[in-house]
């Protein structure tokens, strides 16, 4: 069973930064793409970035380009979002979706989620 | 970016009835790349489609879709309880990958 869990959220100052985390399991982790979405309460997703498998490749939406940096570690079976210079507009639930190949494509699973909260 | 709009806002159907969603695209989508997703209250997203009209594995075959260029439909067959849901199309056609507004399909 593909397992995909987020850890690292949390409430932030604005302006400061955060590293969420995706343990994944249950699948060959170095054989996907992978990538974070978020969804702000009662909105709609917003894809944030994606990685390919050897991490050869990343792609950011404009909103966060310069801000956040994805990474993954195939060793250990984990993805990254390194994010700073957060701002109140990046207040979601960021999820961790696994992809198909190079940076684009469906998400045929995805994790539960962790609440990145930005407030003052 | 590639503008997808979804219609109607919300369905308002009855469980057994036919369910037909709408996703309109800014402009066309490359090779039909649009994919569908149910999420539940409290949820994450879950695919249902890809590729305009593949169903993903263990989708039921109440659900299917259609469409190419700029016009794509999600039909359910017959409702189910757990259908009663949002859905979202989404295209990756092109970076940045982008999601409708979502459709709101609730019991009537």
């Amino acid at each position: 069973e593909v397992l995909l869990v987020e850890s690292g959220g949390g409430l932030v100052q604005p302006g400061r930064s955060l590293r969420l985390s995706c343990a994944a399991s249950g699948f060959n982790f170095d054989d996907y793409a992978m990538h974070w979405v978020r969804q702000a309460p009662g909105k709609g997703p917003e894809w944030v970035s994606g990685i390919n498998w050897n991490s050869g490749r990343t792609d950011y939406a404009d909103s966060v380009k310069g801000r956040f940096t994805i990474s993954r570690d195939n060793v250990r079976n984990s993805l990254f979002l390194q994010m700073t210079s957060l701002r109140t507009e990046d207040t979601a639930f960021y999820y961790c979706a696994r992809g198909i190949s190079g940076t684009t494509g469906w998400f045929d699973s995805w994790g539960q989620g962790t609440l990145v909260s930005v407030s003052s | 970016e590639i503008v997808l709009t979804q219609s109607p806002g919300t369905l308002s159907l009855s469980p057994g009835e036919r369910a037909i969603l709408s996703c309109r695209a800014s402009q066309s989508i490359l090779n039909s790349y649009l994919a569908w997703y149910r999420q539940k209250r409290g949820q994450a997203p879950r695919l249902l489609i890809y590729n305009a009209s593949k169903r993903a594995s263990g989708v039921p075959d109440r659900f299917s879709g259609s469409g190419s260029g700029t016009d794509f439909t999600l039909t359910i067959s017959r409702l189910e309880p757990e259908d009663f849901a949002v859905y979202y199309c989404q295209q990756y056609g092109s970076s940045p990958l982008t999601f409708g507004g979502g459709t709101t399909v609730e019991i009537k």
